[in-house]
């Protein structure tokens, strides 16, 4: 059964420091790995998106990281700001996208505080 | 970049009414649409994939006499939320996938309160 696990589930760091998100696949064959940001009442807004040949992919403070054979992502934010609070959810996309069967981990709650 | 729009962004029901929420894709074609709802702090549920001109995949679980998804046109799906009860209340997001790529792009979300 293919699962996404994303930890930790919640975290809160003061503004200004770094953190790293965690991604655990087992889907299996591997497309892509995608990584969401979604505020508070709004929709997900993709951040990064990963294929299986790429190692590290960045997007201003953003950094996601894939290693496909341990089958781990991880994204780190950088100089985190207050506006970076939100649920950062890992997706990850089979092979054979034409059944649009992606799975979504659970998410990680973001808080920055000032 | 890609923009995917939905329709209203909230609405209040009474018990028993029918919903429609549209989902558009504003600046490209999108052959696969994806309906799913989110309780409060949860992960997004995947409903139901909707694919133009063809009839909907629904999950498991999910009625598809409950939940009438229609995918019209390569820029909009829509679905209908029948004789709506309270425990429908939720946070319904779809999603656009071009024939350009994987990448899913999510619209904004509809409140839906039923009461």
């Amino acid at each position: 059964k293919n699962q996404v696990e994303q930890s930790p589930q919640s975290l809160i760091i003061l503004e200004g420091k770094n953190c790293t998100l965690q991604c655990n696949y087992t889907v299996s064959p591997f497309s892509n790995l995608r990584w969401y940001k979604q505020d508070t009442g709004r929709g997900p807004v993709s951040l990064t998106i990963m294929t299986f040949s790429e190692n590290t992919k960045s997007n201003g403070r953003y950094t996601a990281t894939l290693d496909a054979d341990t089958k781990q992502s991880s994204l780190h934010i950088t100089a985190s700001q207050l506006s970076d609070s939100a649920s950062y959810i890992c997706v990850v996309s089979p092979y054979n996208t034409n059944a649009g069967k992606s799975t979504f981990g659970d998410g990680t709650t973001l808080t920055v505080k000032p | 970049g890609a923009v995917v729009s939905q329709h209203p962004s909230w609405v209040i029901c009474k018990s028993g009414t029918s919903v429609k929420i549209e989902c558009r894709s504003l600046d490209f074609q999108a052959t696969t649409m994806f309906w799913y709802r989110q309780f409060p702090k949860q992960s997004l549920m995947l409903m139901a994939t909707s694919n133009e001109g063809s009839k909907a995949t629904y999950e498991q679980g999910v009625e598809k006499d409950k939940f009438l998804i229609n995918h019209a046109s390569l820029t909009l799906s829509t679905l209908t939320v029948t004789s709506a009860h309270p425990e429908d209340s939720s946070f319904y997001i779809c999603s656009a996938r071009s024939d350009m790529g994987d990448t899913q792009y999510f619209g904004p979300g509809t409140r839906l309160t039923v009461l």
